[in-house]
């Protein structure tokens, strides 16, 4: 079965800490994509990066950092230093390499920001 | 600028009304998508197109329709046969072949219908 966990419903933490979102997988491909996408109060999703199964580096781009390890099936998102306008669903996804590339999407997870 | 619009952006429907909800885009893309999402859930898919005139069920298809008959557009009816309507529903385009020929993005999506009912 392939199958994005985002077992983390809401997290809420106090402006300028450090968050983690976590993401696990399941899939039978030995080649996939996985996915960040942020959805914020206004409702639109903004893509946010994509990894390829066989790039295992971690990825950084300003206060963001994903963590990616094959051998746990984990993509996790870090923020460090969080902003009030970080707040969002952020969701996690997979792309289906025997359907079309249709994505599998992970439940989404809340984070509050508060000052 | 490119990009996949959605309208209208609130829709209310009355009982036992068809109502069809627009997405167009101008990015090209062959493949076109509709999902609903509920409260404090993830995106589920409706229907999908992967090229004009033809179109796929997704996983909770019943009480929906599609049409493609254009590449440009694809647009959702919500039909009385769909007891439970009330949702944001989003819009989505990709381009050829996905992300395996390195579009970095998979999914491109529209600002959302939020539906409701009276």
């Amino acid at each position: 079965a392939q199958k994005v966990t985002q077992a983390q419903t809401e997290i809420s933490v106090v402006e300028k800490e450090d968050v983690t979102l976590d993401c696990v997988y399941e899939t039978r491909d030995t080649t996939y994509y996985l996915f960040w996408y942020k959805q914020p109060p206004s409702g639109e999703l903004v893509f946010l990066i994509r990894r390829n199964s066989f790039d295992e580096q971690n990825e950084i781009s300003g206060r963001y950092s994903w963590n990616f390890q094959k051998s746990t099936s984990s993509f996790n998102f870090t923020i460090t230093a969080s902003q009030v306008v970080d707040s969002a669903v952020y969701f996690c996804a997979l792309i289906r390499m025997d359907s079309n590339y249709q994505l599998i999407w992970g439940a989404g997870t809340k984070l509050i920001i508060k000052p | 600028d490119g990009g996949i619009t959605q309208s209208p952006k609130y829709l209310f429907r009355k009982e036992g009304q068809n109502v069809t909800l627009s997405c167009e885009q101008n990015l090209n893309h062959d493949a076109m998508y509709w999902y609903r999402q509920d409260p404090g859930q993830g995106l589920r898919l409706i229907y999908y197109s992967q090229i004009v005139n033809d179109f796929q069920k997704g996983d909770i298809a019943e009480g929906y329709s599609v049409s493609r008959e254009k590449k440009e557009s694809f647009p959702l009816t919500v039909t009385s046969a769909q007891k439970n309507p009330t949702a944001f529903y989003l819009c989505a385009s990709s381009p050829p072949e996905g992300a395996r020929h390195g579009s970095n993005q998979p999914q491109h999506f529209g600002d959302g219908t939020r539906l409701s009912i009276l």
